[in-house]
Parts: structure tokens; C-alpha cells; sequence
């Protein structure tokens, strides 16, 4: 399972588009990015997931270069719910029963 | 509600008791995982089942823990003989892989159960 490296934590203020970017250079040809999301007290959520390229849905953006060494989290216009921890995670997805989930990212978005 | 639940969300034990945790996942979802997260950590993965079948267990799942999914619906993940170092969150996660094709194998985790062991 391919490692990843994302920031401890990142700071933002409401109305600002973040981006969050995870390392993960030993990223193998059946991998997938996939990036969830954790409120206190609760279990994580799924935001998105990419193969290649760009992927965009109804909440957030997937960046993945060409050499997907790399990914990046775009959240656009952050509001004070989007405080949370987001989590980049890679892995075959038909084997993908071993989800690796690192520490995460913190986001505090401040008013 | 349709999503993944899990009893108790919060158990109180003493250090030596045996605890058991329920996990119902969403109804047409042959897949279920169990984690664990300590506070500042990501999720641990546990074990998996697809079906009734427990396919992969971690090294963390030492023998004091055991999970079943006896008819491949709901699950109980039991820890034995608990010790302070159990107290943890145990999320339950459940996702339906439909084979080869499906291009995503998107967890939908429960609210997890809080274990505390004094």
C-alpha cells in the first residue's frame, strides 16, 4: 500500500478555496486516490476519488498530475462547517480492504 | 435513517471485562470493516468481511478480539480480557463492491462506539 504524506494542519478563512495536497510517491498502476472527510465524533465521510487528471463533484475538486506522485484537495469557498479533518488514502480499489488512513489533514477555517 | 449504525456509542468497562460491540450495516451491502482511532489518529483498519466470510484480519486484531458477521448482515466485533490500552473509537464501515466493474468502493462508516476501559 502506497504511503501518503499530507500537512499536519492548515488554516483558512471562510470564502476561501483550499487546497490540501497529499505525497504519495509510491503510488502503484491499480491505485486510486481517494479523500474522506472526519468531523468530531464521528466517522469519515467520502469526498472524492480520482484515478488521473481532474475530477470535480458537487462539493469538491481532485487534482492529480500526470506522474500521480501527487494529488491535491481543492474545496472552493470554504464555510466554518468545512473545519475537519481530510484524509488522502491510496489503494487498489478491488483489493482495497485495507484502507491505510495517516493522521490526516486539520482544517480550521475561521471566520 | 438507512445508513450504518453501531451500539452502545459509548461503554464504561473495568480493565479485565469482556465488551461486545453491534454493527448494522446498510442492507444491501456485502462489505464490512471494523477500525479502530485513538484520539489524533486516523482510523486503524481491523478486519473485513464480505459476506458472512471474515476475508482479512490486521496484526493489530490481537487473539483478546474477535468479529463475526454470522448470517452477512449485522456484526459484533468482542474484545476479551480489555486493557487500558482498548479505549478507543471502533467505527464499522460497510460498502458494496458489485465485482470487477465498480469503480468505487466508497465506506459509509457509522458513528462508532466509544470504549473506555478504567
Amino acid at each position: 500500500l502506497a504511503k501518503t504524506t499530507q500537512p499536519i494542519s492548515m488554516d483558512s478563512y471562510e470564502g476561501q478555496e483550499v487546497n490540501i495536497t497529499c505525497s504519495h510517491n509510491n503510488i502503484a498502476t491499480n491505485d486510486y486516490i481517494t479523500w474522506y472527510q472526519q468531523f468530531p465524533s464521528q466517522g469519515p465521510r467520502f469526498i472524492i476519488q480520482g484515478y488521473k487528471t481532474k475530477v470535480t463533484n458537487e462539493v469538491a475538486s481532485l487534482f492529480i498530475p500526470a506522474d500521480r506522485k501527487s494529488s491535491t484537495l481543492s474545496l472552493p469557498r470554504v464555510s466554518l462547517s468545512d473545519t475537519a479533518v481530510y484524509y488522502c488514502l491510496v489503494g487498489d480499489l478491488y483489493n482495497n480492504n485495507d484502507m491505510r488512513f495517516g493522521a490526516g489533514t486539520r482544517l480550521t477555517v475561521k471566520p | 435513517d438507512t445508513g450504518v449504525s453501531q451500539d452502545p456509542r459509548h461503554k464504561i468497562t473495568k480493565r479485565g471485562q469482556n465488551v461486545t460491540f453491534r454493527c448494522d450495516p446498510i442492507s444491501e451491502h456485502n462489505r464490512l470493516y471494523w477500525y479502530r482511532q485513538t484520539l489524533g489518529q486516523g482510523p486503524e483498519f481491523l478486519t473485513y468481511f464480505q459476506n458472512e466470510a471474515q476475508l482479512e484480519k490486521s496484526r493489530l486484531l490481537s487473539d483478546r478480539f474477535s468479529a463475526e458477521r454470522p448470517k452477512g448482515s449485522f456484526s459484533t466485533l468482542e474484545i476479551q480480557r480489555t486493557e487500558q490500552g482498548d479505549s478507543a473509537m471502533y467505527l464499522c464501515a460497510s460498502s458494496s463492491q458489485t465485482g470487477p466493474t465498480s469503480q468505487y468502493n466508497e465506506q459509509f462508516f457509522g458513528p462508532g462506539t466509544r470504549l473506555t476501559v478504567l
